[in-house]
């Protein structure tokens, strides 16, 4: 079985500039989950897809980051404009239903100079 | 306040023993799961085990076993008979509410970096 796939794996950036992350999740599961993990901690949920409805984004600075998941499978993340505290990893991960074990991407490594 | 604490950033352990991995949780939800992540430095989570919080026995996956006491809010992690591939990240997670209600936040501690002495 394949697992979460994400692209791309690293992006440099400048500030103010956009940037966008793939997500190719588990065939069949319908929940999807983006996660900010920043340096030193542990990851932080941004938004929660249960098909291609949203869950929660709750931690989403909205005026910055924009996520959707067309047709219940695939989703992107996009962040426009970076700020510098942007920098993170972007993890990716799928479960088959909510709230049980979720199963993550190797994520992408941004960093926003 | 945190909901998860890890109150240690490292440790370390001799191969072929045993280790415990500390993680107390705050909630006043009675229906929760507690999860428990390995992070290898190539950055992918790997989920190790789970714990219900409705669940009489405590969780094992083979060298792997939770140490769940409710009373005291914790779900430590005890890996036994330590391996070199074990050194990691390692991270426990709560999710508040039952299981079978959507949009439940995994919330994670801050983790512990384990290494494995030969």
């Amino acid at each position: 079985e394949a697992g979460v796939a994400q692209s791309p794996r690293y992006k440099i950036i400048e500030k103010r500039q956009s940037v966008a992350f793939w997500c190719n999740p588990i065939s069949g599961h319908a929940t999807l989950y983006w996660y900010q993990q920043i340096l030193g901690q542990g990851p932080k949920l941004l938004i929660q897809f249960q098909n291609n409805g949203v869950v929660d984004d709750s931690q989403l600075p909205k005026d910055r980051f924009s996520a959707e998941r067309l047709k219940g499978v695939d989703s992107t993340l996009k962040i426009q404009p970076a700020k510098l505290e942007d920098s993170a990893v972007y993890l990716c991960a799928s479960s088959p239903r909510p709230n049980t074990e979720a199963f993550f991407g190797q994520g992408t490594r941004l960093t926003v100079v | 306040a945190q909901k998860i604490t890890q109150t240690q950033p490292g440790m370390f352990v001799q191969e072929k023993e045993a280790v415990t991995l500390d993680c107390t949780y705050d909630t006043s939800d009675p229906s929760y799961g507690l999860f428990w992540y390995k992070q290898p430095s190539s950055g992918e989570m790997i989920f190790l085990i789970y714990q219900g919080s409705y669940d009489q026995q405590n969780a094992t996956e083979g060298r792997y076993s939770l140490n769940f006491q409710k009373a005291r809010k914790s779900a430590n992690l005890v890996i036994s008979a330590s391996q070199l591939g074990d050194s990691a990240m390692y991270f426990c997670a709560m999710r508040e509410g039952p299981q079978e209600t959507s949009g439940s936040r995994l919330t994670f501690g801050e983790g512990t970096q384990l290494t494995v002495n030969p």
